[in-house]
């Protein structure tokens, strides 16, 4: 069982350029998660999408938009990079009711 | 809003001894989870524990446990014998349960806990 699986791992982006963070899950769950983690802050929720079709703003969703192309999989793009956006970025997906979330593996995103 | 609160930033614990990993959070919901999540030098974030709000009896797993006060809103995490392998980043999250922002995680901002041979 792959779980959750985030492309890429890893990432350098120029200020300005655009790029797209992928996410798919295989365990048939409802809900998906894009997460941020800095140092010092934990994990801060950018955007969500409670159930295929639906998308909405968390914490801090400035600077990113989000796509849930079907139940599967739930992207995070960045339209032009600022190194504010450089940090540690969590896809997780988990049942509507309750149930932990299970998280990728995480993306490092260095933007200079 | 939820907030999480992890009053202790890092701390250290001798291996086979027992620690505490403290958790307070802030609500108005009288339904909600809490979780205790750790994540390893390798970045992966691993679920150590769930607890119902509704359930009275602390949850267990295995050397995990917690302790649950609902009424002073305080859920800490005690590691027995504690192994090398418990060094990590532990993260304590809310999650509401209706309402806008349901079955959204709200983590507090760790505690690094390093296990002394």
């Amino acid at each position: 069982n792959a779980g959750v699986t985030q492309t890429p791992k890893f990432q350098v982006l120029k200020t300005g350029q655009s790029m797209t963070l992928q996410c798919a899950q295989d365990m048939n769950h409802n809900s998906m998660y894009w997460y941020r983690q800095d140092p010092g802050m934990g994990l801060r929720l950018i955007y969500y999408s409670a159930s295929e079709g639906t998308t909405d703003k968390g914490e801090v969703p400035n600077g990113y938009n989000v796509s849930r192309l079907n139940k599967r999989e739930f992207s995070l793009r960045l339209e032009s990079a600022a190194p504010s956006q450089t940090s540690v970025y969590f896809c997780a997906s988990s049942e509507t009711v309750g149930t932990e979330a299970f998280f990728g593996q995480g993306t490092r995103l260095t933007v200079v | 809003a939820q907030t999480v609160t992890q009053s202790q930033p890092e701390m250290s614990v001798q291996e086979a001894e027992t620690v505490t990993l403290s958790c307070t959070y802030d609500t108005s919901e009288n339904n909600y989870y809490l979780f205790w999540y750790k994540q390893p030098p390798s970045r992966q974030m691993i679920l150590v524990i769930r607890q119902e709000a509704y359930k009275q009896q602390n949850a267990t797993e295995n050397r995990f446990s917690v302790n649950f006060q609902k009424a002073a809103k305080s859920f800490s995490l005690k590691i027995s014998d504690s192994q090398l392998g418990d060094t990590a980043m532990y993260f304590c999250a809310f999650m509401k349960l209706s309402g806008a922002g349901s079955y959204q995680l709200t983590f507090g901002k760790g505690t690094k806990l390093s296990v002394i041979p």
